[in-house]
C-alpha cells in the first residue's frame, strides 16, 4: 500500500507565481515530513522538513504546512523560478524506525519563464 | 569533502549475472541506505543500515544482499539479476537520529 501518495504527476506555474505542492500520508505513525527536489541525473537534495508538533516551517521562499488531521502537507514556493524546475518528492518518517524514509512519487515542477 | 560518492554510474547486466553496486561516504554518517526509483513510484527502501555490522530489509529486498563492515561503506549486491532490477538506485547516509539523508548521484542499472 502506498503510505505517502503525491497525487499530481506535474505542475506548471509561471516564474513569480506561487507553486504548491500537495502530499498526503495514511500512517498516523509518521512524526516527521522532509521534501526534496532532484534534478534529472542527480540524486535528491534535501529541501525542508516539519515535525508533527509543528504545523507550518519555513525557510526563505520555501514554506511547508502541516495538517495533522487531514493527514496533509503542502510545500509553497514564493516566488517560483526557473531554476526551481524539477521533481519534488515527500517523504515521511516514524520516530520508531529511526530514519526509514518513506516516499511519495513525485511530482514534475516546470516554472515556465 | 565528497559526501555519499557511488560506482558505476552506468551498469548493463545480462539477466542471471551478478554485481555490487558500490557506495562510500565520507561524512561519518552511522545510517546508510539503498533506494531504488523507478517511474511513478518514487524512491523505495532496499535494504538499510544504522551502524557498522547492522543491516535491515526495507520495502523490496528480494534479489539483493548487503553488508556493512565498515561505517564507511555499504555495497549492494544483486544476487542474478532480473529485468525487473533494471532502475535507477541511489544510496544515502545520515547522522543517527537525524532524518535527513544525504544521497548520491546515482547508479542507472540496465538488465537485459
Amino acid at each position: 500500500d502506498q503510505q505517502v501518495k503525491q497525487n499530481s504527476p506535474s505542475l506548471s506555474v509561471q516564474e513569480g507565481r506561487i507553486s504548491i505542492l500537495n502530499c498526503d500520508y495514511t500512517n498516523s505513525m509518521f512524526d516527521y515530513f522532509l521534501w526534496y527536489k532532484k534534478y534529472p541525473a542527480e540524486g535528491p537534495t534535501f529541501l525542508i522538513s516539519i515535525s508533527s508538533i509543528k504545523d507550518k516551517n519555513e525557510d526563505g521562499r520555501f514554506t511547508v504546512f502541516l495538517n495533522k488531521s487531514a493527514k496533509h502537507l503542502s510545500l509553497h514556493i514564493v516566488p517560483s523560478q526557473p531554476g526551481d524546475s524539477a521533481v519534488y518528492f515527500c517523504a515521511a518518517s516514524e520516530r520508531t524506525s529511526g530514519s526509514r524514509l518513506t516516499f511519495g512519487e513525485g511530482t514534475q515542477l516546470t516554472v515556465n519563464p | 569533502n565528497a559526501g555519499v560518492t557511488q560506482t558505476p554510474k552506468f551498469q548493463v547486466l545480462k539477466t542471471g549475472q551478478s554485481m555490487t553496486l558500490q557506495c562510500a561516504q565520507d561524512m561519518n554518517h552511522e545510517y546508510m541506505s539503498w533506494y531504488r526509483q523507478d517511474p511513478g513510484m518514487g524512491l523505495r527502501l532496499i535494504h538499510y543500515s544504522v551502524g557498522a555490522g547492522i543491516t535491515d530489509q526495507g520495502e523490496v529486498p528480494n534479489g539483493y544482499n548487503v553488508s556493512r563492515s565498515t561505517t564507511e561503506d555499504f555495497p549492494l549486491r544483486l544476487l542474478s539479476a532480473a529485468p525487473s532490477q533494471t532502475s535507477v538506485y541511489f544510496c544515502a547516509s545520515s547522522y543517527a537520529g537525524s532524518y535527513g539523508y544525504t544521497f548520491g548521484s546515482g547508479t542507472r542499472l540496465t538488465v537485459v
